[in-house]
């Protein structure tokens, strides 16, 4: 059974770093690799998919990487702002069939001004 | 935004009470999955389609049944609901399965 756990649970840095966030999962024969962001009290919102063949993406001020055969990613936001303070979710498909993701906990972060 | 609406967006009922809850989308896209959302679970995958007519389950579909019976509705029946489906469910859409996955509001369902 593919687990997914990210880290560390949560995170508060003064605005202006750089940063990164873990995730790790136990089966390396995924599909692709989706990271969310989460606000208090609202749906998830997607940032990056990565596929399996794909080593990394980016968009913005975010870059996600994938090294599969070590089960590991991160998400990297450059120039953190106030604005980025959520809840960042990992998540996995595994094989090839049409069945959902797996998620991790999530790590929650928090920009100080 | 993908067009993803859930009904109703808050609902209380009480033990052993049928509940439905609708996900609607208007993006023609094939794939549909429910989620529930737990402190300390995290989101887990409860049942998905890959078309009209075609579900399947995930990890824990125990208590729950769906229904997908037009492309842009999917149903999450609760036949007779418990405590512990009290939770936030979140419907998701694809348009292949290798796709980005976009989720809808969500639903905060309380039994009492």
């Amino acid at each position: 059974k593919q687990e997914v756990t990210q880290i560390p649970a949560a995170l508060s840095v003064p605005e202006g770093e750089n940063l990164v966030l873990n995730c790790s999962f136990t089966d390396s024969a995924i599909y692709n690799l989706q990271w969310f962001r989460q606000d208090p009290g609202k749906g998830l919102t997607s940032l990056l998919l990565i596929q399996s063949s794909q080593r990394e993406q980016t968009s913005g001020r975010l870059n996600a990487s994938l090294d599969k055969s070590s089960g590991r990613s991160t998400l990297y936001i450059a120039a953190s702002q106030p604005g980025d303070s959520a809840t960042y979710l990992c998540a996995v498909r595994s094989g090839g069939g049409a069945d959902g993701l797996t998620f991790g906990k999530g790590t929650h972060l928090i920009i100080q001004p | 935004d993908a067009g993803i609406t859930q009904s109703p967006r808050h609902k209380v009922t009480e033990t052993g009470t049928p509940v439905t809850l609708r996900c609607h989308q208007t993006e023609n896209h094939r794939y549909m999955y429910w989620y529930r959302q737990d402190p300390g679970h995290g989101l887990r995958l409860i049942h998905y389609s890959y078309g009209v007519k075609d579900t399947d389950k995930g990890e824990v579909s125990d208590g729950y049944s769906v229904s997908r019976s037009k492309t842009e509705d999917f149903l999450l029946t609760l036949e007779s609901a418990t405590s512990s489906q009290t939770s936030v469910y979140f419907c998701a859409i694809s348009g292949t399965s290798g796709d980005t996955q976009y989720f809808g509001p969500g639903t905060r369902l309380t039994v009492l």
